[in-house]
């Protein structure tokens, strides 16, 4: 099974800030991952896929990159509305593993 | 309108059986492959299992392999979930999600709450 892991657990900052997270896997996953966003009481919402694309809607502040087992999550400029839990996910081998998530909260 | 409804969650005893049901639409679901996901209340999301298009190639985590089965009706554009021998640990909120490209996930569900508690 392929271990993804997420730094930092949480990450505070204030609006306006850039923020870095990251997922790294046990073992070399391509570009084969995706990254998505979660607030309390919602759905999961595709962000990034196949490392670096972003999927449809997403804001150019977005943005996706890293191959094989260092990947990163990038927000240019924080709007209020993207504190959230983040995950990143592989699809490259089964099972499909996702990573424990980083808690993006305003500081 | 592009959506997944899923219902059948409920509260059981362990032991007990649920089966869950997802019902999409706005897109040909016949195209896609299906998966389910869940989550423990202030936990992380854990893949469940996942079938491809017609049906015929089914996928499981180990903790649910042999408890769980998933399947699918095209002609009416739904996804299911059988769960038996339900315990504790599957509590959570069940996300069923349609696999885009090369299989990230690109529409949810809202979910639906299973609970296994005596």
């Amino acid at each position: 099974e392929i271990v993804l892991t997420q730094s930092p657990a949480t990450l505070s900052l204030s609006p306006g800030d850039r923020a870095t997270l990251s997922c790294r896997a046990s073992q070399s996953i391509a570009t084969s991952l995706a990254w998505y966003q979660q607030k309390p009481g919602r759905t999961p919402r595709l962000l990034i896929y196949d490392a670096s694309n972003r999927a449809t809607g997403i804001p150019a502040r977005f943005s996706g990159g890293g191959s094989g087992t260092d990947f990163t999550l990038t927000i240019s400029s924080l709007e209020p509305e993207d504190f959230a839990v983040y995950y990143c996910q592989q699809f490259i081998n089964w099972p499909i593993t996702f990573g424990q998530g980083t808690r993006l909260e305003i500081k | 309108e592009v959506q997944l409804l899923e219902s059948g969650g409920d509260l059981v005893q362990p032991g007990g059986s649920l089966t869950l049901s997802c019902a999409a639409s706005g897109f040909s679901f016949s195209s896609f492959a299906m998966r389910w996901v869940r989550q423990a209340q202030g936990k992380g999301l854990e893949w469940v299992s996942g079938i491809n298009d017609n049906g015929r190639n089914t996928n499981y985590a180990d903790s649910v392999r042999r408890r769980f089965i998933i399947s699918r009706d095209n002609s009416k554009s739904t996804l299911y979930l059988q769960m038996t021998d339900l315990r504790a640990e599957d509590t959570a909120v069940y996300y069923c999600a349609k696999r885009g490209g090369r299989g990230y996930h690109d529409l949810w569900g809202r979910g639906t709450l299973v609970t296994v508690s005596s």
